[in-house]
């Protein structure tokens, strides 16, 4: 089992949709979150960090459990903007550091 | 403007020749990663550091090496050993412990 999963993509939705992906982990010692956001051949780059009480920046909403061991991001009113690669990230307790495992990304394409 | 360089973009490597990516942030950041991606496919740990004149090997070091004689600066060596170089290869940082990563924009390493 791989220690952070995504849902598969891809996930194809028109514009004004509402679409939500769900990553799960299975390390217990995992501390921090985060969402990245990739566009193609270009740096994954910080969509938002996610905080145990949940968080919302505008039409992005980010959800963690703990006790289930999953974290989600539900992007409401899609834009064509949206499309991209959308990157799990979990920070691990690791030999007085941390240790980042990402997921493999799901891919992301909002149409007219 | 602070922030974390790579270069080249593009590179090209002829067969048994080692080339070295350059990787310099002046974000006052400890830790410094590579990681490779294939297309399609997610980010997969190099070499990591986490103070000056130390590195640790990730989920797939061998073919590379790095050193970390700078706390600016983490070079990557693509060895001759390294027998599929071809890949997206992404720099990044952080402050340390649970923070956010920054990356840099990411080199294309390709075979002649």
């Amino acid at each position: 089992r791989k220690e952070v999963e995504q849902d598969p993509g891809p996930f194809n939705v028109p514009e004004g949709a509402t679409v939500a992906f769900n990553c799960t982990y299975s390390n217990s010692a995992s501390q921090s979150f985060f969402w990245y956001r990739q566009d193609c051949r270009k740096e994954p780059k910080l969509l938002m960090s996610v905080y145990s009480s949940g968080n919302e920046d505008g039409r992005f909403t980010a959800q963690l459990n703990r006790a289930s061991q999953y974290i989600s991001l539900l992007i409401r009113d899609s834009k064509l903007s949206d499309s991209a690669t959308y990157l799990c990230v979990v920070n691990i307790r690791y030999n007085q550091g941390g240790k980042l495992i990402f997921g493999q990304g799901t891919e992301l394409s909002v149409k007219p | 403007d602070g922030g974390i360089t790579q270069s080249p973009k593009y590179l090209f490597r002829k067969e048994g020749q080692n080339v070295t990516l350059s990787c310099e942030q002046n974000l006052n950041h400890d830790a410094m990663y590579w990681y490779r991606q294939d297309p399609g496919q997610g980010l997969r740990l190099i070499y990591y550091s986490q103070i000056v004149n130390d590195f640790q090997k990730g989920d797939i070091a061998e073919g590379y090496s790095v050193s970390r004689e700078k706390k600016e600066s983490f070079p990557l060596t693509v060895t001759s050993a390294q027998k599929n170089p071809t890949a997206f290869y992404l720099c990044a940082s952080r402050r340390g412990g649970n923070e956010k990563l920054f990356f840099g924009s990411g080199t294309q390493l390709s075979v002649l």
